[in-house]
């Protein structure tokens, strides 16, 4: 069976300091992968997809970017944090129409 | 564009009671894929449900249900049998058909059951 990972579950960092989120899958390959951002209260919204190693799609434009460098692997990362990047940050995977999803990341920014 | 609305912030039922939380989806799509995720507080995302625009009969996965009325373009999920386990946010969500990675999130729905 499938599996998603996410490191770190919580993380606490300053304004300007840089971003590493990570997201890893096993039991499939080649899967799409995605990255959610869940402010507070809200629902998800969608920043980054994947469909293969190293094609990555922006759907909202702001100081995040996104890699894959893996099959299995999408990293979420930031160069400098700001105070409106605080939220619950959740990846997910398809492989055919319906998306799963890790267990998520809290990310505060102070 | 695509669009989703959850208009019931909060609902409350009693266990073992059913409960209807509410969808309505906008899409000039013509297929395209209705969902119901279950977040429970521990924040992760549960799948529940899965509606096809073109399928015929409303799907189903054990007590839960979706009342899928596409000419009233309303995805309804029906919860019967509520349990204690069963308080958490759902949201419902819709893929298209011409860039189906992109997924759109209603706010949600807060359900709480009452012993």
């Amino acid at each position: 069976s499938q599996t998603i990972h996410q490191w770190p579950a919580t993380l606490v960092q300053p304004v300007g300091s840089p971003l590493s989120l990570e997201c890893t899958v096993e039991g499939t390959s080649n899967p799409n992968l995605y990255w959610y951002r869940q402010a507070a209260g809200r629902g998800l919204q969608l920043l980054f997809y994947s469909v293969g190693i190293g094609q990555i799609s922006s759907e909202v434009p702001q100081n995040l970017s996104a890699s894959r460098p893996q099959d299995r692997q999408f990293i979420l990362s930031s160069k400098k944090l700001l105070l409106s990047d605080s939220g619950f940050y959740l990846c997910a995977w398809s492989r055919t129409d319906t998306q799963y999803f890790g267990p998520g990341t809290r990310l505060t920014v102070l | 564009a695509q669009k989703i609305t959850q208009t019931q912030p909060g609902m409350f039922v009693q266990e073992k009671e059913a409960v209807t939380l509410d969808c309505t989806y906008d899409t000039s799509d013509q297929s395209y894929g209705l969902f119901w995720y279950k977040q429970p507080s521990s924040g992760e995302m549960i799948f529940l449900i899965y509606q096809g625009s073109y399928d015929e009969q409303n799907a189903t996965e054990g007590r839960y249900s979706l009342n899928f009325q596409k000419a009233r373009k309303s995805a309804n999920l029906v919860i019967s049998a509520s349990q204690l386990g069963d308080s958490a946010m759902y949201f419902c969500a819709m893929r298209g058909t011409y860039n189906n990675n992109d997924m759109r999130f209603g706010a949600g729905t807060r359900l709480t059951v009452k012993p």
